[in-house]
């Protein structure tokens, strides 16, 4: 595994249903960021999680959003009852430690991307 | 939620030609970083700045961290088909080194 694993890449779901989307953090991280991006927009952090805990959840919607990061498996942003407003692209980042200097020193890679749509 | 101002927005050119683009904020920042974004991909980093002034290189592509640390700009020299993409800048305020603020992206096309 040589980069952030997200699954699925495309999920469809209908309003009112649950998606759950799946984000393996690079060997060797214990930090994952969950972002979401909207058409024609940059990315908007929703999330930071170290194993088994919520460090910020500032960017998550109050409603319908929760993530977790158990001590085994991936991370899981889960989104109850969807609306059309969800669909969006959502990204997961990962990184080995708490970023002192910034990310990319400490190597926060990005994922492909989970492109939910809501029918 | 904050956003950094970045522009332009989307740029047609040809190959061969360099391109340059901006990003300015009304905070101060204590990283700047630049991302490329392929379709239907996650971002991948280009180059990181750390300090004020700090100018850095990466190939083709040239970064600045503006001396107000307000603003950075990249360069990417005698461009190329694969320079294709969406090119976004995103920034780490002071005090809070957990969460990137993203520009809105510069659509760039490259006519061969």
């Amino acid at each position: 595994n040589a980069g952030v694993m997200q699954n699925p890449r495309h999920l469809v779901r209908r309003r009112g249903q649950e998606a759950r989307l799946r984000c393996s953090p690079m060997k060797g991280h214990s930090h994952v960021y969950w972002y979401r991006q909207l058409p024609e927009e940059g990315l908007k952090f929703m999330v930071y999680l170290q194993k088994e805990n919520i460090i910020d959840e500032s960017g998550m919607p109050k409603e319908r959003f929760s993530a977790e990061f158990p001590k085994e498996g991936p991370s899981i942003l889960r989104i109850q009852q969807v609306v059309r407003g969800d669909s969006a692209a959502y990204f997961c980042a990962s990184s080995p430690t708490f970023p002192d200097r910034g990310p990319a020193l400490y190597g926060y890679t990005f994922g492909s991307g989970t492109r939910l749509t809501v029918v | 939620g904050q956003q950094l101002n970045q522009s332009p927005q989307s740029m047609f050119i040809q190959e061969g030609e360099d391109v340059s683009m901006n990003c300015t904020s009304s905070s101060i920042f204590n990283t700047w970083l630049w991302y490329k974004q392929d379709p239907g991909e996650g971002p991948v980093l280009l180059i990181a700045l750390y300090k004020a002034g700090e100018l850095t290189s990466n190939g083709r592509l040239t970064a600045q961290f503006g001396i107000t640390r307000k603003d950075s700009f990249l360069n990417i020299s005698a461009s190329i088909p694969s320079d294709v993409g969406i090119y976004f800048c995103a920034g780490q305020r002071a005090g809070n080194n957990r969460k990137l603020i993203w520009g809105l992206g510069t659509s760039l096309a490259v006519n061969p």
